[in-house]
């Protein structure tokens, strides 16, 4: 049951040029969406998100686009730096009948920022 | 910055064993997660807890798993008897509000 897809396993990129990392989601009940940024052996960390009521947010170097209607969106890192490797996590937030909110993780996207 | 604190940041334990996971989340948050990652797949939903309660758990989370705020800092994912399968990356998470979680740096558990 894949909600939310990262179909991209990988992405190498130069530095100082653009990183676009791809995700795609299924369930329109999603209402908010994240980008966490993950080391290894470390935790997700928060990077930047978005609501589902826009289509874009900026922060810094970092962007994230949101086409609802395509179920898509798209983290852009602007230039991009070495200490920028890491695996990108895209998460998909929807509160439950229950009443509970909960992330759905894709399976992630290792991006190579080679100097 | 607050942290989400997480021990130990490394378990071994045979097949059979019963393990304790233990999170310290953000003193102030009201919501906690624990989520796992199987090595090279996705970051999985375990189950949430909110007003000393789960309030949602994922069907991983079956009868050998429980979780526990035992006295109102921790916060403890137990397995009663580990299988290999349940070697992974165990995160812990908590928020305040909606969308502001908080991960831990993970417990690496392998069953051996």
């Amino acid at each position: 049951d894949q909600q939310v897809k990262q179909n991209s396993p990988s992405l190498s990129v130069q530095e100082g040029r653009i990183s676009i990392l791809n995700c795609d989601y299924t369930n329109s009940m999603f209402d908010y969406f994240l980008w966490y940024k993950k080391y290894p052996a470390e935790g997700p960390t928060f990077l930047i998100s978005i609501s589902s009521i826009k289509d874009k947010n900026e922060d810094g170097r970092f962007t994230v686009f949101l086409n609802k209607s395509a179920k898509h969106l798209s983290l852009h890192i602007v230039p991009s730096q070495p200490g920028d490797s890491a695996v990108y996590f895209c998460a998909a937030s929807a509160i439950t009948q229950g009443g509970s909110e909960k992330l759905v993780f894709g399976k992630g996207t290792k991006l190579t920022v080679n100097p | 910055e607050p942290e989400v604190t997480q021990t130990p940041s490394h378990q071994v334990t045979q097949m059979g064993q019963e393990v304790i996971l233990r999170c310290v989340p953000i003193s102030n948050h009201l919501y906690f997660y624990w989520y796992r990652q199987i090595l090279g797949q996705k970051v999985e939903f375990l189950v949430s807890f909110y007003n000393n309660e789960i309030s949602e758990k994922s069907e991983i989370f079956d009868d050998q798993f429980s979780v526990e705020r035992p006295d109102g800092s921790n916060f403890t994912l137990k397995i009663r008897s580990t299988k290999l399968e349940d070697s992974a990356m165990y995160f812990c998470a908590s928020r305040l509000i909606n969308y502001g979680y908080t991960f831990g740096s993970g417990t690496r558990l392998t069953v051996v």
